[in-house]
């Protein structure tokens, strides 16, 4: 089992529409978690970054942890074309650090 | 410099030969991180630095993949006898400590093994 799971889709959404993006971890020491946007053919740049559980409101972005189900999310509202990307999730902590593990990615498309 | 800097940007060799990936972190990063993301994939850990030393190598697919760091800064990683499975694009990344994991990327390297 990996240690970050991620659905990597593809997933496809008309303008406007409200974005769901998920992952799980199986590392209960996992304490850090992010999440990384990666446009095509460019390297991945931090989008949120969450220590422990709760929420984090950036923008038309937020991010999401639920240690309890070891689950992390993040919404995208009001999704627009140039939120087309590819997004990691990224968890870390206990005795992991150094080897970041990263989720596979969840590619997303929103259409005009 | 201000970013993360990979070269070469693109790479093409054949099957057999060596290659060498450079990477040249933020300024004052202690930590340097080298990731592979293949095709439509995710990126998978290859190796990590602190410093000059690597305390977790695991990553690493062969022992035809090496990396070294000097002076704490620039890294290089060196694929000997490279095969087509090892076409992908080679991501470096460093960050100012080991544990909260803001990593900051390069544009990365693609490498195609004819």
């Amino acid at each position: 089992q990996k240690e970050v799971e991620q659905d990597p889709g593809p997933l496809s959404v008309p303008e406007g529409a409200i974005v769901s993006l998920n992952c799980t971890y199986s590392n209960s020491a996992f304490q850090y978690f992010m999440w990384y946007r990666q446009y095509s053919r460019k390297g991945p740049e931090l989008l949120m970054y969450t220590y422990s559980s709760g929420n984090k409101e950036d923008g038309r972005f937020t991010a999401q942890v639920d240690k309890s189900s070891k689950y992390i999310s993040l919404f995208i509202r009001d999704s627009q074309p140039s939120d087309s990307a590819t997004y990691l999730c990224l968890a870390t902590g206990g005795t992991s650090y150094g080897k970041l593990t990263f989720g596979q990615g969840t590619i997303l498309t929103v259409h005009p | 410099g201000a970013g993360v800097s990979q070269s070469p940007s693109n790479k093409v060799t054949e099957k057999g030969k060596d290659v060498e990936l450079r990477c040249d972190p933020i300024s004052g990063h202690t930590a340097l991180y080298w990731y592979r993301q293949s095709l439509g994939q995710g990126l998978e850990f290859l190796i990590y630095f602190q410093g000059n030393s690597a305390p977790d190598k695991s990553g690493l697919p062969s022992d035809r993949f090496s990396a070294e760091r000097t002076g704490g800064s620039v890294s290089t990683l060196t694929i000997q006898r490279t095969q087509q499975e090892d076409s992908a694009v080679y991501l470096c990344a460093s960050s100012l400590g080991a544990v909260t994991g803001e990593l900051f990327f390069g544009e990365g390297s693609r490498l195609t093994v004819l």
